[in-house]
């Protein structure tokens, strides 16, 4: 089965500075897809990137971007001029080809200082 | 983005009681919707997928008799949560697929008395 690792439960950054949240996951499928949700207090679950395995390159959008390391299983998101809007939890997720299920990370809470 | 519609936000029941909570895909049709569960300050725990016209299909652990699905039209998906005891408050999320990309409903915070 399908799982993903967040190892950091509190991430913290200056406003308009950059941080990067990190991803590792285990799997055996060549083809799927991988995510970054953010939670606000709100508890509303936003997509912020997606990932196709089979791209080398690197998906952007925006001040949100990401490190895709396939040989190494590892998803990482980097914000650029962070702001305090983006304070929230962040989840990684994966997709699992066939049922289609999306397996979350356990979530990085950040926090950004003014 | 797709829109997903997710009814009530918050819910208070008597233990005892059922509650049914709504989800829609407002803006696509989806022949299937997740439901999720989150714990205060976790990660969200599948517990069933709704196959439109057909019956649910459960994640290990979650009781089908308890968490009743509904999945009758391509943009309708209901939970319904039966003979509600404390332990089943919870905040109770869903999810519809549009295009490859997961849209999430606003949530349902349930607190059962």
């Amino acid at each position: 089965a399908q799982t993903v690792t967040q190892s950091q439960p509190e991430m913290s950054v200056q406003e308009a500075e950059t941080v990067t949240l990190s991803c590792t996951y285990d799997t055996s499928e060549s083809d799927y897809y991988l995510f970054w949700y953010k939670q606000p207090p709100s508890r509303q679950m936003i997509l912020v990137i997606r990932q196709e395995a089979y791209k080398q390159q690197n998906a952007t959008e925006n001040r949100f971007s990401v490190n895709f390391q396939k040989a190494a299983k590892s998803f990482s998101l980097k914000i650029s001029d962070s702001q305090l809007g983006d304070a929230a939890m962040y989840f990684c997720a994966y997709l699992t080809q066939g049922a289609q299920k999306l397996v979350f990370g356990q979530g990085t809470r950040l926090t950004i200082n003014p | 983005g797709a829109v997903v519609s997710q009814h009530p936000s918050r819910v208070i029941c008597k233990s005892g009681t059922s509650v049914k909570i709504e989800c829609r895909s407002l803006d696509f049709q989806a022949t299937t919707m997740f439901w999720y569960r989150q714990f205060p300050k976790q990660s969200l725990m599948l517990m069933a997928t709704s196959n439109e016209g057909s019956k649910a299909t459960y994640e290990q652990g979650v009781e089908k008799d308890k968490f009743l699905i509904n999945h009758a039209s391509l943009t309708l998906s209901t939970l319904t949560v039966t003979s509600a005891h404390p332990e089943d408050s919870s905040f109770y999320i869903c999810s519809a697929r549009d295009q490859g990309k997961a849209f999430f409903g606003q949530g349902t915070r349930l607190t059962v008395v």
